[in-house]
């Protein structure tokens, strides 16, 4: 079945600095979903790519999908402590396939 | 609208009992997932929905069942509880399987 893989498992990164997620699919995805989640909290979608080779930007916040619609990462520019949180990749193979299968998520901590 | 609407917010069962945890959603939307989350873990797949009378089973189906009986509610049963479905559970809902999925507060859900 579809795996999708996520790197770093953790990230502590000091305010100000930048970070970086990063997802793989084990297969081609129709679309590719960004989710956060705060502590204690629940997945909050943040943003879909459908396009191959698909940049979006949200403030600092920058979303790419690879050209083979496999993979695609998260940049976050100059982090604050409000970054803090879980962010997870999510997709559905292409075809006819139904299943939104999310990432294992990378836990971003921010040091004031 | 009140979106994703779980109950309960919390439950302790012991090993063997049975429980329901309900989950209704308001937007009319066709698609709907129910998930697990173990600590410090990403979000699994139990069962999934694309619209009333239909269900279908995810990356970790068993010790659970579904229904979906109307589009609003989509219900998660667990027989004889274990020790192993200790965790957050999460229902989620969606236009279709290209739209954002909206999620729920979750159930924490502790089995002694």
């Amino acid at each position: 079945g579809q795996q999708v893989m996520q790197i770093p498992q953790y990230q502590h990164v000091q305010e100000g600095e930048d970070f970086t997620t990063y997802c793989n699919s084990s297969t081609t995805l129709s679309n590719i979903q960004w989710y956060k989640q705060r502590p204690g909290g629940h997945p909050v979608f943040l943003i879909q790519l459908v396009k191959s080779g698909e940049v979006k930007k949200q403030k600092r916040l920058t979303f790419q999908f690879g050209e083979a619609k496999k993979n695609s990462s998260l940049h976050i520019t100059a982090t604050q402590t409000t970054d803090v949180g879980t962010y997870f990749c999510a997709g559905i193979s292409s075809g006819s396939a139904r299943q939104l299968t999310f990432g294992s998520g990378t836990q971003l901590t921010v040091l004031p | 609208n009140a979106g994703v609407t779980q109950t309960p917010k919390f439950r302790i069962l012991k090993i063997g009992q049975s429980m329901t945890l309900q989950c209704a959603q308001d937007m009319n939307h066709n698609y709907m997932y129910w998930y697990r989350q173990d600590p410090g873990m990403g979000l699994k797949l139990i069962y999934y929905s694309v619209g009333a009378g239909i269900t279908d089973k995810g990356e970790v189906p068993n010790g659970y069942n579904v229904s979906r009986s109307t589009t609003e509610d989509f219900p998660l049963r667990l027989e004889l509880a274990a020790p192993s479905q200790t965790s957050v559970y999460f229902c989620a809902s969606g236009g279709n399987k290209n739209t954002e999925a909206f999620f729920g507060q979750g159930t924490r859900l502790t089995v002694v």
